[in-house]
């Protein structure tokens, strides 16, 4: 799997967008780039993917940059509960594979 | 969807001793994954865990520390063995429901002592 790199930690404030950057520069044609998030004691949990087109879903949005070695996750409204680590995982697909995590992006939504 | 439960969901124990983790989920699943989390890291994947046959064990963990048992399609158990301060973590499982949707349970906060 390819690696990713993200910033340690990012403010935002409550209400605004949440802009979080990704870098996979290695990323290859057939490894999809996938966003989880951990809320503090909580089990990890999915939030989006995406191949090269944007996604978006009733959590966030995923805009993946044309060569797409990097890619960004938009929270449109941020809330207090965003506040979590945020993690940007590019792995192949066919199902079923095992997921590499990376140090992510601690979320600190403030009010 | 899949409701992943965990049980202990946390747990104190003494060095030398030996703690199992259990996994339940409420859907038959191919591949369950054991995850370690240990403070103020990332996950790191100990093993995947398929029905029917042995654990896949990622580099640097090994069956006789972290055996594991798959089995049905909906439970699995990992136990971590011969405990030192080093193996204060959490631990999580992990499935897919589908080939894009994983789910975590909610984690097993260990501290050996």
């Amino acid at each position: 799997d390819a690696k990713t790199t993200q910033p340690p930690s990012m403010d935002c404030a409550e209400g605004r967008a949440a802009n979080l950057p990704c870098n996979h520069s290695t990323i290859s044609g057939n490894e999809y780039v996938y966003w989880y998030r951990q809320i503090h004691s909580q089990g990890p949990q999915y939030i989006i993917h995406g191949l090269k087109n944007n996604e978006t879903n009733e959590m966030a949005s995923l805009i993946i940059t044309e060569d797409r070695k990097s890619s960004t996750l938009i929270l449109p409204h941020a809330t207090l509960r965003d506040t979590a680590v945020y993690y940007c995982i590019v792995r192949v697909d066919g199902g079923y594979q095992k997921v590499t995590f990376g140090t992510g992006t601690k979320l600190q939504v403030i009010p | 969807s899949a409701v992943i439960s965990q049980k202990p969901s946390r747990d104190i124990c003494q060095r030398g001793t030996s703690l199992t983790i259990q996994c339940q989920v409420d859907s038959q699943v191919t591949m369950m994954f054991w995850y370690r989390q240990q403070p103020g890291q990332s996950l790191t994947l100990i093993a995947t865990a398929n029905q029917g046959s042995e654990a896949t064990y990622e580099s640097g963990f090994v069956i006789d520390k972290f055996p594991i048992s798959r089995p049905n399609l909906t439970f699995s158990t990992l136990t971590v063995s011969n405990m030192s301060p080093e193996d204060s973590s959490i631990y999580l499982c992990s499935v897919f429901t589908g080939p894009y949707e994983q789910y975590f349970g909610p984690g097993t906060r260990l501290t050996v002592t």
